[in-house]
């Protein structure tokens, strides 16, 4: 079983849809979760941390499940700016925090 | 200058070739990291420095050799190449002990010919 996975997709919906995303992760012992926004062949950058209590940022809400151990990333009134691939991330810590990539799920927004 | 910097941008080499990528942060972090992404993968973890030292080499082929003179600064110096080891290579940055994600740089898109 992978570390970290998500559907790789891609999602192809219009604008103004609203699309989410799911991440499930194997270790138990993960702590501190965080989705990730790469645009073609360019560097993956932050989007937001995810936090037990659910965390919203503009149109972007992230939510935790520790039992079922799965995050999801929900986006409202979708763009086509934010057609990228969305990089599932969790982080343990074992002297220093060593970060797991999942592949990653493209989106397409489309006009 | 800010952020992390990665040069160059692309590279094209040959199999006998030696060349080196270079990073480069301005964020005072004190962690610094080498990744590879290919195509339909996850980032792979390749070295881990923290304060300089090497705390982490994930069953990285010696054709791979990173060097890291300062906190600042992380080398990554290649010889002798398969075609396979084409991919974007990525450089990122990190406090340690903080647990905020990563900065990573703008990447080095690598093919061996």
């Amino acid at each position: 079983r992978k570390e970290v996975e998500q559907d790789p997709g891609p999602f192809n919906v219009p604008e103004g849809a609203t699309v989410a995303f799911n991440c499930t992760y194997s270790n138990s012992a993960s702590q501190s979760f965080f989705w990730y926004r790469q645009d073609c062949r360019k560097e993956p950058k932050l989007l937001m941390s995810v936090y037990s209590s659910g965390n919203e940022d503009g149109r972007f809400t992230a939510q935790l499940n520790r039992a079922s151990q799965y995050i999801s990333l929900l986006i409202r009134d979708s763009k086509l700016s934010d057609s990228a691939t969305y990089l599932c991330v969790v982080s343990a810590f074992g002297g220093t925090y060593k970060y797991i990539f999942g592949t990653g799920t493209r989106l397409k927004v489309l006009a | 200058e800010t952020g992390v910097t990665q040069t160059p941008r692309h590279l094209v080499m040959g199999m006998t070739n030696k060349k080196s990528l270079k990073c480069e942060q301005h964020l005072g972090h004190n962690a610094m990291y080498w990744y590879k992404q290919s195509a339909k993968k996850p980032l792979e973890l390749m070295f881990v420095y923290n304060f300089k030292e090497q705390t982490e080499n994930n069953s990285v082929p010696s054709r791979f050799s990173p060097e890291c003179p300062n906190s600042s600064h992380l080398f990554l110096h290649l010889h002798t190449l398969q075609p396979e080891d084409s991919a974007l290579y990525l450089c990122a940055s990190s406090q340690i002990k903080a647990n905020y994600g990563y900065t990573f740089g703008s990447g080095t898109r690598l093919t061996v010919v």
